[in-house]
């Protein structure tokens, strides 16, 4: 099956700092893959959606510029967090589509904590 | 994308067959039923997903009522390692990459 990774699956930062989330669709190209967050406890909340080559397109209530997504090729999507403080604490998880199916493969999932 | 209803825990014993049922009443046509599950700490995993007729794969077993209304997932033999919470989305199955809204899910408890 598809695979999608998700680096790092956990990050440790100070408060007021940026980390950056690596998602990769290893053995197929994604011109679109999503970002997700999740709550303790909670569903997955979409946050965006990232596509190939142009902006991404964020959920009502998302800021964009404090989650900044880059999708620069079909196998790469980055999700940073600017200027992070502890309620960014959450776990964010990226899924994309492998051409041909219609079910979506996700990463394993990145756990961030702000200190 | 049609709303779907799903009871929000339920207790399977192990060896026996787990049913995780799914209101969907207000299913169009062209939505298909998805079921992905979340273990703790990962990101969920696709598992079946159907239009009207029944199907099965290697991991379960997705029941749909004649009139599309609801559906039932089957775990034939659930193990300890089918803990996990069970989402169930309907969507336009067609519409190739389109976005997955999550519900709440149902939190599978499989107990020895």
């Amino acid at each position: 099956g598809a695979v999608v990774s998700q680096h790092p699956s956990w990050v440790i930062c100070k408060s007021g700092t940026s980390v950056k989330i690596e998602c990769r669709s290893l053995d197929f190209q994604a011109t679109t893959m999503f970002w997700y967050r999740q709550f303790p406890k909670q569903s997955l909340m979409l946050m965006a959606t990232s596509n190939e080559g142009s902006k991404a397109t964020y959920e009502q209530g998302v800021e964009k510029d404090k989650f900044l997504i880059n999708h620069a090729s079909l196998t790469l999507s980055t999700l940073t967090v600017t200027s992070a403080h502890p309620e960014d604490s959450s776990f964010y998880i990226c899924s994309a589509y492998m051409t041909g199916k219609t079910e979506a493969f996700f990463g394993q999932g990145t756990r961030l904590t702000v200190v | 994308d049609a709303k779907t209803t799903q009871p929000p825990s339920m207790d399977c014993a192990e060896g026996r067959a787990a049913n995780l049922p799914c209101n969907h009443s207000t299913i169009s046509g062209n939505e298909y039923v998805y079921w992905y599950r979340q273990i703790h700490s990962q990101g969920p995993q696709y598992i079946i997903h159907g239009l009207k007729n029944n199907e099965t794969n290697e991991m379960a077993s997705l029941i749909i009522t004649e009139d599309r209304k609801s559906s039932t997932l089957i775990l034939p033999h659930a193990t300890l390692r089918d803990t996990a919470v069970y989402y169930c989305i309907v969507r336009n199955g067609r519409n190739q990459g389109g976005k997955l809204i999550f519900g709440q899910g149902t939190e599978l408890s499989v107990k020895p």
